[in-house]
């Protein structure tokens, strides 16, 4: 069963750079499509960016160069780089994976989801 | 960029009975990539509904969808004391990924 395990700080200070990691155990990235999604407390929610079936990735333009996302095959771990951070990125921020292989399919697969705050 | 709208923002109903949600698309879409999530609280969102209409792994068939071009729901029938939380739709066809601003399913 494929399980995403989401790591990274949760408490920044503005400025300064969010990076957060995602494993999967039970399964593989590989020919999957894999986002990073985010939900400001109580509030929807925000699709930052993805990566494709073959690695090309697309970023939600409200975060112009601030957002970068990588996935790392061999160790099976997809990354988020947002910075600078300021108080309006605090937010929980979730992995998530596509249900099926090579195309556009459901989020079937999720983390646990990281709170961060950018507090001063 | 294509937006949805979910309706009602909070819907109070009682236990064991049906709920009709709404999800509607600024444009015309494919039913191909039209999906429903349930997001319990300080869980992360769960896949319910994929392709408008098909029910995702172990989603009980009290729970479905219907619905094409621009107009689209989630109907819950008998609700269960589980069923009181959020719901979105979501477009995955292309990006970006775009997602409703969810329904709420209160108990009355």
């Amino acid at each position: 069963q494929v399980h995403l395990q989401q790591t990274g700080a949760g408490l920044l200070k503005p400025s300064e750079t969010l990076s957060l990691t995602c494993a999967v155990n039970g399964g593989s990235f590989r020919g999957f499509y894999s986002y990073w999604i985010r939900q400001p407390p109580g509030k929807g929610l925000e699709w930052l960016a993805e990566i494709n079936h073959i690695g090309s990735t697309t970023y939600n333009s409200s975060f112009g160069s601030r957002v970068s996302v990588s996935l790392d095959t061999s160790k099976n771990q997809l990354s988020l780089r947002l910075s600078p951070v300021t108080a309006a990125d605090t937010a929980i921020y979730y992995c998530a994976m596509s249900q099926s292989r090579g195309s556009y399919s459901p989020l079937r697969h999720w983390g646990q989801g990281t709170l961060v705050t950018v507090s001063s | 960029e294509i937006v949805l709208t979910q309706s009602p923002g909070t819907l109070s109903l009682s236990p064991g009975e049906r709920a009709t949600l709404s999800c509607r698309a600024s444009q015309s879409v494919s039913a191909n990539y039209l999906a429903w999530y349930q997001q319990k609280p300080g869980q992360a969102p769960r896949l319910l509904i994929y392709g408008t209409s098909s029910r995702a792994t172990d989603i009980p068939d009290r729970f479905s969808g219907r619905g094409a071009g621009t107009d689209f729901t989630l109907t819950i029938n008998r609700l269960e004391p589980e069923d009181f939380v959020l719901y979105y739709c979501q477009l995955y066809g292309s990006s970006p990924l775009t997602f409703g601003g969810g329904t709420k399913v209160e108990i009355k």
